[in-house]
């Protein structure tokens, strides 16, 4: 079955650890996405990469960052700069296409105190 | 003011009744999106729309370009459509989604 994993679904650390959040796609998919979503807001854009080995920043993304080294993964490290880190994180794919859809992981509920 | 607003936020309904969500967006597009989410997080893709009308099953989605809006439709609702409901738009000027803040509905037996 084709589709996007996150791993793990939920996640705890403590404040001023940084944490990996894994995103894999078996979609062939060349452009993948990961957005944060708090409660009562939409989802936010934080990094997104079109291609292997090239990223760009989205709408919020200090205390973030990624690596896209293989067409497969796209995987986001929260930083301890981060300053309100607890959040629910989605990563998405698609192809490179103006009007593609996007297809969504299962998210990450990311907890740190 | 929000590049796309949705309404209403949070919407009741008993089972069998006709549902509308409404989306309006104050920029220029070349697509429009409605997402579902489940309480367990997870997104679905329902339509995405250029112009004019989409039916699958019970829902229907329609686009006014012109008037810059949107609508979601679901027919006969059941319980199982309790879910949060997202309209995402791409911008003609990039490739980028911008979301709505969604609404939520609850469908009572």
């Amino acid at each position: 079955d084709g589709g996007i994993t996150q791993s793990p679904k939920y996640l705890f650390r403590k404040e001023g650890q940084n944490v990996t959040l894994s995103c894999e796609q078996n979609l062939n998919h060349d452009a993948m996405y990961w957005y944060r979503q708090d409660p009562g807001q939409g989802l936010r854009l934080i990094y997104y990469s079109q291609i292997v080995n090239d990223f760009q920043k989205g709408d919020i993304a200090e205390g973030y960052s990624v690596s896209r080294e293989k067409k497969e993964s796209f995987p986001l490290t929260v930083t301890s700069a981060q300053k309100n880190p607890t959040a629910f994180y989605l990563c998405a794919s698609s192809i490179v296409h103006r009007e593609s859809e996007q297809y969504f992981g299962p998210g990450t509920r990311l907890t740190v105190t | 003011k929000n590049e796309v607003e949705q309404s209403p936020q949070n919407l009741t309904a008993q089972e069998g009744e006709f549902i509308t969500i409404n989306c309006s967006y104050s920029v220029g597009i070349s697509a429009l999106h409605w997402l579902q989410q489940h309480p367990g997080g997870g997104i679905v893709s329902l339509f995405m729309l250029s112009s004019g009308k989409k039916k699958h099953g019970r829902l229907i989605a329609t686009i006014n370009i012109q008037e810059k809006h949107s609508s979601l439709h679901i027919t006969a609702s059941h319980p199982r459509d309790s879910a949060v409901y997202i309209c995402a738009v791409r911008e003609t000027s990039g490739s980028r989604l911008t979301f709505g803040e969604g609404t939520q509905l609850t469908v009572n037996p």
